[in-house]
């Protein structure tokens, strides 16, 4: 099946940093979505971006589907963008999910 | 108020019992999934559906089963050929190549 990575696993920032997380994946898909959980658990989701680049307020993305990576920019990071983000990834609906990358931001 | 719902939120099971999580979602959405998360992991598939009456199996989809009677209901049944069951429940939704949409989950714990 695929295989999705993301890197770095951990990352602790200052408030008011700017950060970079990434998502590798094995296969072409169809579908390629990154997610917030908040630390009750909640899955929010934050981009669907199976190619091309979309923001949204502070954050980010891009999709370089031909290269099987996408990139998530988070901009003036805040204490409430403590989390982990969830990269998923599939050839369909059928979706596969990285490890995640726990951010934590200190003030 | 439009969205997905999980009940409960809580679960305690005995072991050799087999236990049902519900999800119901109201958003129209065809597509409906069950995910497990251990601690400190990702999520992992353990089925999902695409259309009412249809459902595949995800990568661990063993000691589980699942039905889809009804396009936007998806309940889940840990059956007690599941080992190891404690864990936290994630359901969602989506459209056909569109965002999905996750309720706030269920935590099953075998005592």
């Amino acid at each position: 099946g695929i295989q999705v990575e993301q890197s770095p696993p951990d990352l602790i920032l200052q408030e008011g940093a700017n950060s970079t997380l990434r998502c590798n994946f094995s296969d072409s898909v169809n579908n390629l979505q990154w997610f917030h959980q908040n630390p009750w658990g909640q899955l929010i989701n934050l981009f669907y971006i199976p190619s091309g680049t979309k923001q949204n307020g502070r954050l980010s993305a891009t999709t370089v589907a031909t290269e099987r990576y996408s990139l998530l920019y988070i901009s003036s990071s805040q204490t409430t963008d403590s989390g982990v983000y969830f990269c998923a990834v599939g050839p369909n609906n059928d979706m596969r999910f990285g490890a995640g990358t726990r951010l934590t931001v200190k003030p | 108020d439009g969205g997905i719902t999980q009940s409960p939120k809580y679960l305690f099971r005995k072991e050799g019992q087999n236990v049902t999580l519900s999800c119901e979602q109201n958003l129209n959405h065809d597509a409906m999934y069950w995910y497990r998360q251990d601690p400190g992991q990702g999520l992992r598939l353990i089925y999902y559906s695409q259309i009412v009456n249809d459902f595949q199996k995800g990568d661990i989809a063993e000691g589980y089963s699942v039905s889809r009677e009804k396009k936007e209901s998806f309940p889940l049944t840990v059956t007690s050929a599941q080992k190891n069951p404690t864990a936290f429940y994630l359901c969602a939704s989506s459209i056909d190549q569109g965002k999905a949409f996750f309720g706030q989950g269920t935590r099953l714990t075998v005592v």
